[in-house]
C-alpha cells in the first residue's frame, strides 16, 4: 500500500460540475501539497496545506490532520481544468511522497 | 520572467554521451530539487540541494551528478546515457529555511530521449 493514495484515478465530467478528488496518507507530515500537471507537461503548485482550507478562484483545497485526508474542489469545472493533479506530503526532512496522481478530464 | 527555468527543454542524444541540464531559480529560494518522471507519471526526487549542500541523494546511479555553484542554480550533468535515462526531468526550488514546508515551484520539465 503506497503511503499516499489518490482517488479516484481516472475522472472524467461535464463542464460545470462539481469535482473533488481525494488524497488520503498514512505518514506524519508537515505539510501537504496540490499540483497540476497539464498534458503540455509543465507541473503548477495549487495549493501548500498543513491545515484548515484555502481557496483559490474556483479551487478549494481541504485538509484533516486527524483523519490524514485531504480534499481538491474544483467548482464550475471547465474543459481547462483538464490535467492531471497530483498530491504529495512532506514526511521527513525534505523528503516529498507522491501520489499517482488522478487525471481528470472535463468535456464541453 | 520565468521563476524556474531549465534548459534545455528538449534533448535528444545518443547512448554512451555525457549531457547536463541546467536549472536556475530567481525567486530566491534556499532549496533546490531534481526529479525524474518517469514513463508511468511518477514524479522521483533525485537530489536536493539547501543553500549549495546536498541533503538528499537518493538511490540513483553515480552517473548522474549534480552540482550546485550558487543557491540560485542546481545543474544535472549525467555520465554514458543509457536508454533508462529517458524521461522528463524537473527542478524544482522551495524556500524552505530549515522547515521542508516551502511551496514547490516547477521548471518546465526537460525531456531527455537516449537513442
Amino acid at each position: 500500500k503506497n503511503e499516499v493514495e489518490q482517488s479516484p484515478q481516472n475522472l472524467t465530467a461535464q463542464e460545470g460540475e462539481f469535482i473533488t478528488i481525494n488524497c488520503s496518507y498514512s505518514v506524519g507530515i508537515s505539510a501537504l501539497h496540490w499540483l497540476q500537471q497539464h498534458p503540455g507537461g509543465g507541473i503548477v503548485s495549487l495549493f501548500m496545506l498543513s491545515s484548515g482550507k484555502k481557496k483559490h478562484g474556483r479551487l478549494i483545497a481541504t485538509i484533516n490532520i486527524q483523519e490524514k485526508h485531504s480534499s481538491l474542489h474544483i467548482t464550475a469545472s471547465h474543459p481547462r481544468d483538464s490535467a492531471v493533479y497530483i498530491c504529495a506530503v512532506r514526511g521527513s526532512n525534505y523528503q516529498l511522497i507522491w501520489g499517482a496522481g488522478t487525471k481528470l478530464i472535463i468535456k464541453p | 520572467d520565468t521563476a524556474v527555468s531549465q534548459t534545455p527543454k528538449y534533448l535528444v542524444t545518443q547512448m554512451g554521451n555525457d549531457k547536463s541540464i541546467k536549472c536556475e531559480q530567481n525567486l530566491g529560494h534556499d532549496t533546490m530539487y531534481w526529479y525524474k518522471q518517469d514513463s508511468k507519471k511518477f514524479l522521483k526526487i533525485m537530489f536536493s540541494y539547501n543553500n549549495k549542500e546536498l541533503i538528499i541523494n537518493e538511490t540513483v546511479p553515480n552517473r548522474f551528478s549534480p552540482k550546485s555553484p550558487d543557491k540560485a542554480h542546481l545543474n544535472l550533468h549525467i555520465n554514458s546515457l543509457e536508454l533508462g535515462d529517458s524521461a522528463v526531468y524537473f527542478c524544482a526550488s522551495s524556500q524552505d529555511a530549515g522547515q521542508g514546508t516551502g511551496e514547490l515551484f516547477f521548471g518546465e520539465g526537460s525531456r531527455l530521449t537516449v537513442l
